[in-house]
């Protein structure tokens, strides 16, 4: 297994240019979520999955959209980029809690930074 | 407000004492309780979980207290080890609705050899 990947690794963007960050999962998690880590301010939640076509924001979700098409795809889209955006972002995934097992494995991080 | 607090001060400590970290929350009414354990420049790695239900978890040179009643846990790492310096992160979800974790801002570590 792979894991939780994420794309790109670092990213270069120009205040008001738009683009989506990738994250992918093949352990077949229900649960998907996007942070933000800043320093002092800890990860913030954006926005959250419980399964395929189903989606609700976080603690942070001004500026980002998300969609679940599949179980294993989250996308994150930032329509406008703007300097408070630069961030490392951090994609996550988990079972259920149904299911008990609600361990949520991190992928390596998206370093983002907007001029 | 909601609110999940970690000592953000750097915790020193020498090698082979116990270290102790802390998590403490207001209104929150969790279900479990979750730690983590960051290294520099990577994502987060889980390490326990513990639910509203128990007051102890033990993993190897890990422990885990969690009291509902002060609204804090106690994460301890025993015989400890330069290669435990890390920034440790707790989590939890509150119970009731969707599965949404939210994470504490973290603490550093330092085992000093």
């Amino acid at each position: 297994n792979a894991g939780v990947t994420q794309t790109p690794k670092f990213q270069v963007l120009k205040t008001g240019q738009s683009m989506t960050l990738q994250c992918a999962q093949d352990m077949n998690h229900e649960y998907m979520s996007w942070y933000r880590q800043d320093p002092g301010m800890g990860l913030r939640l954006i926005h959250y999955s419980v399964g395929a076509g189903i989606t609700d924001q976080g603690e942070v979700p001004n500026g980002y959209n998300v969609s679940r098409s599949t179980t294993e795809d989250f996308p994150l889209r930032l329509l406008s980029a703007a300097p408070s955006q630069t961030s490392v972002y951090f994609c996550a995934s988990s079972y259920s809690i149904r299911r008990g097992r609600e361990t949520q494995y991190f992928g390596p991080g998206t370093r983002l930074l907007v001029l | 407000s909601q609110k999940i607090e970690q000592n953000s001060e750097a915790l020193n400590i020498q090698e082979g004492k116990t270290a102790t970290l802390t998590c403490n929350y207001t209104n929150y009414s969790p279900a479990y309780l979750q730690w983590y354990r960051q290294d520099p420049g990577r994502g987060p790695v889980f390490l326990l979980l513990i639910r509203e239900n128990e007051k102890e978890k033990r993993k190897e040179r890990l422990k885990v207290t969690f009291d509902t009643t002060l609204k804090q846990s106690l994460f301890h790492i025993t015989a400890s080890q330069p290669a435990d310096s890390a920034t440790y992160l707790c989590a939890l979800m509150n119970s009731g609705g969707y599965q949404k974790v939210t994470f504490g801002t973290g603490t550093k570590l330092q085992v000093i050899p």
